[in-house]
């Protein structure tokens, strides 16, 4: 059964600085893996979808890395701003099932 | 601008209430599904269906049923609400076809007193 870790499970940071949230899955056999964000009482917004076959994907400072034989994604925000404070979730997915979510990254970014 | 609207943000309902939450998508997406999240739980499948009429059971389908009449709209049902089932309801759709990835809605915040 797939498992979907991310860590560290809260992170906070100065504005400015540049951070990586980290996500691994322990079944390497995946079809693809969604970065989201959650702000609270909110739904999930996506942030990126990285397929199998991409290495990463990059939407303005966020980029999202996947190296799916060590079942791992990285999710690296530059110049971070308080306004990316918020819980980031990672979720991925096999083909012909449905996504399995990690816990999620809670993330403050301190003016 | 592409979405799923969940028709309440926040919903209080008494204990034994049949209760109706209702998504919409305008994607023409295939698949739908029904999640609740629970601090320190994260997200647990209820529900979802590929197609309209169909539907099957997710991680935890208990005291819930659900309706799919057409392809737009998938609605959960709380048969008669609980308070354990105060949670944060959270609807998505996905494309049937290659690889697309999930859209969700809003959320609906229910509270059963």
């Amino acid at each position: 059964k797939q498992e979907v870790t991310q860590i560290p499970a809260a992170l906070s940071v100065p504005e400015g600085e540049n951070l990586v949230l980290n996500c691994s899955f322990t079944d390497s056999a995946i079809y693809n893996l969604q970065w989201f964000r959650q702000d609270p009482g909110k739904g999930l917004t996506s942030l990126l979808l990285i397929q199998s076959s991409q290495r990463e994907q990059t939407s303005g400072r966020l980029n999202a890395s996947l190296d799916k034989s060590s079942g791992r994604s990285t999710l690296y925000i530059a110049a971070s701003q308080p306004g990316d404070s918020a819980t980031y979730l990672c979720a991925v997915r096999k083909n012909g099932q449905n996504f399995v979510f990690g816990p999620g990254t809670r993330l403050s970014v301190l003016p | 601008d592409v979405k799923v609207t969940q028709s309440s943000r926040y919903l209080v309902k008494r204990t034994g209430e049949k209760v109706f939450l209702e998504c919409v998508q305008d994607m023409d997406h295939e698949n739908m599904f029904w999640y609740r999240q629970d601090p320190g739980l994260g997200l647990r499948l209820i529900y979802f269906s590929y197609d309209v009429k169909m539907k099957e059971k997710g991680d935890i389908p208990e005291g819930y049923s659900v309706s799919r009449e057409k392809k737009e709209r998938f609605s959960l049902i709380l048969e008669s609400a609980s308070t354990n089932q105060t949670s944060m309801y959270l609807c998505a759709s996905r494309s049937g076809t290659g690889g697309g990835g999930y859209t969700f809605g809003s959320g609906t915040r229910l509270t059963v007193v």
